[in-house]
């Protein structure tokens, strides 16, 4: 069985600082994981992925992720916050060895507010 | 290029009654999956589709039914509808599991 836990339903940053949102997941596969974010009232976005190549995985708008399967986290970043960042993130994992379905699970979210 | 189209982005039933959603996955795409997103939490897998047949199903009574068509698009009904039922749908077209694209959802509410 595969699980997310995002450790933080909030977090609050200034613009122009770091962001951390940090995930922990849990696999019996070799997983495949993602972050995903969901501005209001919008669908689902994809921020990056990570799926065995490089475990520091770059995605868009400068957020990148790093794998790190001894702690079994996928943790977010972005060296400086913008306004348009407020959001909510989604750590999500899906088991890659498995042939039938591949569902993704998704953790409870991180709301992410950006203060000017 | 049109990614993944939901019908209709808002829906308001009662109690009982039944809902039928609908998907058109991006071009290209052949497994579409449906997730229901309750207020405040995170999507949650309901079933996925691949050669008109459910391939995978998560934790969801069997009042939650779809099907898929030979062009790929699928629908999601939902029978004897509850108070709980309520919440944003979203359905997400792959290749073959590679590469989730995402719709805007329908937001169902149940009164």
């Amino acid at each position: 069985a595969q699980s997310v836990t995002q450790l933080d339903s909030h977090v609050s940053v200034s613009e122009g600082t770091p962001v951390l949102l940090r995930c922990n997941y849990s696999s019996s596969y070799s997983p495949s994981l993602f972050w995903y974010v969901q501005h209001p009232n919008k669908g689902l976005q994809l921020l990056l992925k990570y799926t065995s190549a490089a475990t520091l995985v770059k995605g868009i708008n400068g957020f990148e992720a790093e794998f790190k399967k001894s702690e079994t986290s996928f943790h977010l970043t972005k060296p400086s916050a913008h306004m348009s960042d407020a959001a909510e993130y989604f750590c999500v994992v899906s088991d890659l060895d498995r042939w039938a379905g591949n569902m993704l699970t998704f953790g409870g979210g991180t709301r992410l507010m950006v203060k000017p | 290029d049109a990614g993944v189209t939901q019908s209709p982005t808002h829906l308001i039933k009662t109690r009982g009654q039944q809902v039928t959603l609908r998907c058109s996955p991006k071009s290209g795409h052949d497994t579409v999956s449906w997730y229901q997103q309750a207020l405040g939490q995170g999507p949650q897998f309901i079933f996925q589709y691949y050669e008109e047949e459910e391939r995978q199903r998560g934790n969801f009574p069997d009042r939650f039914s779809g099907h898929q068509f030979p062009n790929y698009s699928s629908e999601l009904n939902v029978n004897a509808l509850l108070l709980g039922d309520s919440a944003l749908y979203l359905c997400a077209s792959s290749l073959n599991n590679y590469g989730y694209t995402f719709g805007s959802g329908t937001r169902l509410t149940v009164v």
